[in-house]
């Protein structure tokens, strides 16, 4: 499984927006960017996921790198609730391993 | 989006009983489910995979006869912790996908185990 490299923390002001970067240098032609999110004694919650193109949900956006080897979640405006660890994953096969992830905090 | 359920979301017991935890896709058929095992303060490690009328396939370092891990249908799996010593005390969370091509995972709400 291919590995995933975040920082271990980020802050946001509270409705700001949040960019989360992953880097992903050795991801393959078959791996999705997947990302999650995990807030405190929770089981994680799906966010958005993508392979090639940019990706747009009504929780956040997904921008991926022409070359696919990095890319950034955006949180558009961040309230309290986005407090939590997420998790960038690249998915190819049936299985998901998390990383570190990074955890933020948005300060009110 | 689809819903994973858990039970017990927490259970505490004595060292060397047995402790069964149910994970349930409410609104979903999966032929699939996982388990993980989360410490705190760190990332959710893949104990195991569990395939519908088949064995588990459990990762390296996992102890299958501790973990026994149950497919029955295609909505319930089962992790049963045998023999439970408190270094098992965790937070154990299930998942599982829809059919189909790089779907999501959807995740349960965890159980936290506490064995005294």
């Amino acid at each position: 499984d291919a590995k995933t490299t975040q920082p271990n923390s980020m802050e946001s002001n509270e409705e700001e927006p949040v960019h989360l970067p992953c880097n992903h240098s050795t991801i393959s032609g078959t791996d999705y960017i997947h990302w999650y999110r995990q807030l405190p004694s929770q089981g994680p919650e799906y966010v958005i996921h993508g392979l090639t193109s940019n990706v747009n949900n009504r929780m956040a956006s997904l921008a991926i790198a022409e070359d696919r080897k990095s890319s950034t979640l955006i949180l558009h405006r961040a309230t309290l609730r986005d407090a939590a660890v997420y998790y960038c994953i690249l998915n190819a096969g049936n299985q998901f391993y998390f990383g570190t992830g990074t955890s933020l905090t948005v300060i009110p | 989006g689809a819903v994973v359920s858990q039970h017990p979301s927490w259970v505490i017991c004595k060292s060397g009983t047995s402790v069964k935890i149910e994970c349930r896709s409410l609104d979903f058929q999966a032929t699939t489910m996982f388990w993980y095992r989360q410490f705190p303060k760190q990332s959710l490690m893949l104990m195991a995979t569990s395939n519908e009328g088949s064995k588990a396939t459990y990762e390296q370092g996992v102890e299958k006869d501790k973990f026994l891990i149950n497919h029955a249908s295609l909505t319930l799996s089962t992790l049963t912790v045998t023999s439970a010593h408190p270094e098992d005390s965790s937070f154990y969370i299930c998942s599982a996908r829809k059919q189909g091509a790089n779907t999501e995972a959807f995740f349960g709400q965890g159980t936290r185990l506490t064995v005294v």
